[in-house]
């Protein structure tokens, strides 16, 4: 059964910072890894879709690598901004359409 | 071009009513699910559907119900409700070729 885990639940950072968002999965046959982010009461926000026979993708000062032999990806954000303040999750999607697969997600807080 | 709408916003309800949560696309998406969202937790899948007439349990069905009578239309219907159903959810939908997922604004509901 899949598992998927974020590291750290939480995390205050200053301003300019340049930052690392964990997410660890157990099962590797994956189709693809999504990270989101969800601002205090709102829905979800596409930020980046990895697909399994990727190894990143970038937008703007945002980075997502995926390692799927090790069950793991990244979510990095450079020169982070208050405004990057919201939770971030990802979710792994499964080799089927109803296999997905969210985590907790990570907290983040960017203080000015 | 809406994308995904959910009503209403926000409810309350008394233990042993039942209610129907609306969610509609445009974007002509075959797949269609839905989540809840407990505080500080992930997404879990409640139920989806690959097109109009075909529906399935997800990872927490119980004291739900779903029908799926055209492409647009994803209704969650919640019978007897009880305090365990007070949740925030959130309705998402997945093109053909399982690129990005999007989501509804979300329902945040409460029961007492």
């Amino acid at each position: 059964k899949q598992e998927v885990t974020q590291i750290p639940a939480a995390l205050s950072v200053p301003e300019g910072e340049n930052l690392v968002l964990n997410c660890s999965f157990t099962d590797s046959a994956i189709y693809n890894l999504q990270w989101f982010r969800q601002d205090p009461g709102k829905g979800l926000t596409s930020l980046l879709l990895i697909q399994s026979s990727q190894r990143e993708q970038t937008s703007g000062r945002l980075n997502a690598s995926l390692d799927k032999s090790s069950g793991r990806s990244t979510l990095y954000i450079a020169a982070s901004q208050p405004g990057d303040s919201a939770t971030y999750l990802c979710a792994v999607r499964g080799t089927s359409y109803d296999k997905v697969i969210f985590g907790p997600g990570t907290s983040l807080s960017v203080i000015p | 071009n809406a994308g995904v709408t959910q009503t209403p916003k926000f409810r309350i309800l008394k233990i042993g009513q039942s209610m129907t949560l609306q969610c509609t696309q445009d974007m002509n998406h075959n797949y269609m699910y839905w989540y809840r969202q407990d505080p500080g937790m992930g997404l879990k899948l409640i139920y989806y559907s690959v097109g109009a007439g075909i529906t399935d349990k997800g990872e927490v069905p119980n004291g739900y119900n779903v029908s799926r009578s055209t492409t647009e239309d994803f209704p969650l219907r919640l019978e007897l409700a009880a305090p365990s159903q007070t949740s925030v959810y959130f309705c998402a939908t997945l093109p053909t070729g399982f690129y990005e997922q999007y989501f509804g604004p979300g329902t945040r509901l409460t029961v007492t």
